[in-house]
């Protein structure tokens, strides 16, 4: 299948700094990514979707002002945590979609651990 | 509202064993059935289906669609301890947002 990569695996931080993640499409092109956030033996909890040149959509609960997501290229989408606080500690997970929304790559994700 | 539902639950069998785990379905545009493994990291691709009848194989792995009854299954046959994990069904809706199953909770044991 196809790859997707993250960065950073995993990041510690000081609580009001903000964290960059970055999840990035290797080996196709990806006009629509979407971030998650799991919780420990919870399900993945579907965050936005980001698209391309365009505005991201957020879901509902979800505050767009703490979590800016910038999808610059067909290739690059970014997460940035802004202001982290300890219950902003999760695991983020961002996937790519194929052409025509066939299938998902998720990549490895991403551990935030904010002190 | 698309819907996805998995079964078992939760599944405990023997190394060496076969297990079957069962997808059902309601989607409204329906485009692909997507099967993912997650351990303890993010979820990785399996198969993806999308035609009724033609089995995908990927070692001991295997799974097959029927479109009409609006299910698949996920074979793994001689199970391993590394099989275990849990086994999420999804199916891509509106502006391509994955449906997820609850998923089946694998425990392989020797």
């Amino acid at each position: 299948g196809a790859v997707v990569s993250q960065h950073p695996s995993w990041v510690i931080c000081k609580s009001g700094t903000s964290v960059k993640i970055e999840c990035r499409s290797l080996d196709f092109q990806a006009t629509t990514m979407f971030w998650y956030r799991q919780f420990p033996k919870q399900s993945l909890m579907l965050m936005a979707t980001s698209n391309e040149g365009s505005k991201a959509t957020y879901e509902q609960g979800v505050e767009k002002d703490k979590f800016l997501i910038n999808h610059a290229s067909l290739t690059l989408s970014t997460l940035t945590v802004t202001s982290a606080h300890p219950e902003d500690s999760s695991f983020y997970i961002c996937s790519a979609a194929s052409d025509l929304g066939y299938t998902q790559y998720f990549g490895p994700g991403t551990r935030l651990t904010v002190l | 509202e698309d819907k996805v539902v998995q079964s078992p639950l939760s599944l405990v069998v023997h190394e060496g064993d076969t297990v079957t785990l069962n997808c059902s379905y309601e989607v409204t545009n329906f485009r692909s059935l997507l099967w993912y493994k997650q351990e303890k990291k993010a979820p990785t691709f399996l198969f993806m289906l999308t035609s009724s009848g033609i089995e995908k194989k990927s070692g001991r792995l295997s799974s097959i669609l029927d479109k009409k009854e609006l299910f698949s299954i996920l074979n793994i046959t001689a199970t391993q301890t590394g099989d275990s994990a849990i086994y999420l069904c999804a199916v891509p809706g509106t502006a391509s947002k994955l449906t997820f199953g609850t998923g089946t909770r694998l425990q392989v044991t020797l």
